[in-house]
């Protein structure tokens, strides 16, 4: 079946350093939804990924889709404390009309100040 | 503000009896979605609903039950054949296909 895989699963960093998690799908996905989960929080949507190739950036984040939309990325540069948390890539479940989303498994990053 | 509301954020369940976990939503969105997130793990869909009296199963539906007799509503029941639902429950929310979801702050359930 259809399936969302991130790596890797955990990763530790000292403040300052960057940090990268990568999304690979099994399937084609006509977009890719990155969300953050801080600890004991709910997942939060951060970004929206639609074309190929696609680089999108949020202040010290960047996003990528890669050509085939297959795969997708997140790296941060220069982590800070604030940037603890599990980062989750998504996208659409399945060929139907639906609305349902399939997640990977997620990223932890923890922070050493 | 607009948003979801899940409640309550803990909830104990004795052995045999069924609990129900509420989501409420104001963003007027369509489709509703219930998932379960054990430690150190992504999100499992239960169950689904594109819209008011229609719902449809997720990939680990046995053991729960919902309704959608309103488009606020969206209540999620974790009945006694579901023998392991200790974990962290999120409702979301979302105008449609391919659109980001919006999250509830989540239900913790254990078993007593």
């Amino acid at each position: 079946g259809q399936q969302v895989m991130q790596i890797p699963q955990y990763q530790h960093v000292q403040e300052g350093e960057d940090f990268t998690t990568y999304c690979n799908s099994s399937t084609t996905l006509s977009n890719i939804q990155w969300y953050k989960q801080r600890p004991g929080g709910h997942p939060v949507f951060l970004i929206q990924l639609v074309k190929s190739g696609e680089v999108k950036k949020q202040k010290r984040l960047t996003f990528q889709f890669g050509e085939a939309k297959k795969n997708s990325s997140l790296h941060i540069t220069a982590t800070q404390t604030t940037d603890v948390g599990t980062y989750f890539c998504a996208g659409p479940k399945g060929s139907g009309n639906t609305g349902k989303l399939i997640f990977g498994q997620g990223t932890t990053l923890q922070v050493k100040p | 503000d607009g948003g979801i509301t899940q409640s309550p954020k803990y909830l104990f369940r004795k052995e045999g009896q069924n609990v129900t976990l509420s989501c409420e939503q104001n963003l007027n969105h369509d489709a509703m979605y219930w998932y379960r997130q054990d430690p150190g793990q992504g999100l499992r869909l239960i169950y689904y609903s594109q819209i008011v009296n229609d719902f449809q199963k997720g990939d680990i539906a046995e053991g729960y039950s919902v309704s959608r007799e309103k488009k606020e509503s969206f209540p999620l029941t974790v009945t006694s054949a579901q023998k392991n639902p200790t974990a962290f429950y999120l409702c979301a929310s979302n105008v449609g296909w391919g659109q980001p979801q919006h999250f509830g702050d989540g239900t913790r359930l254990s078993i007593l």
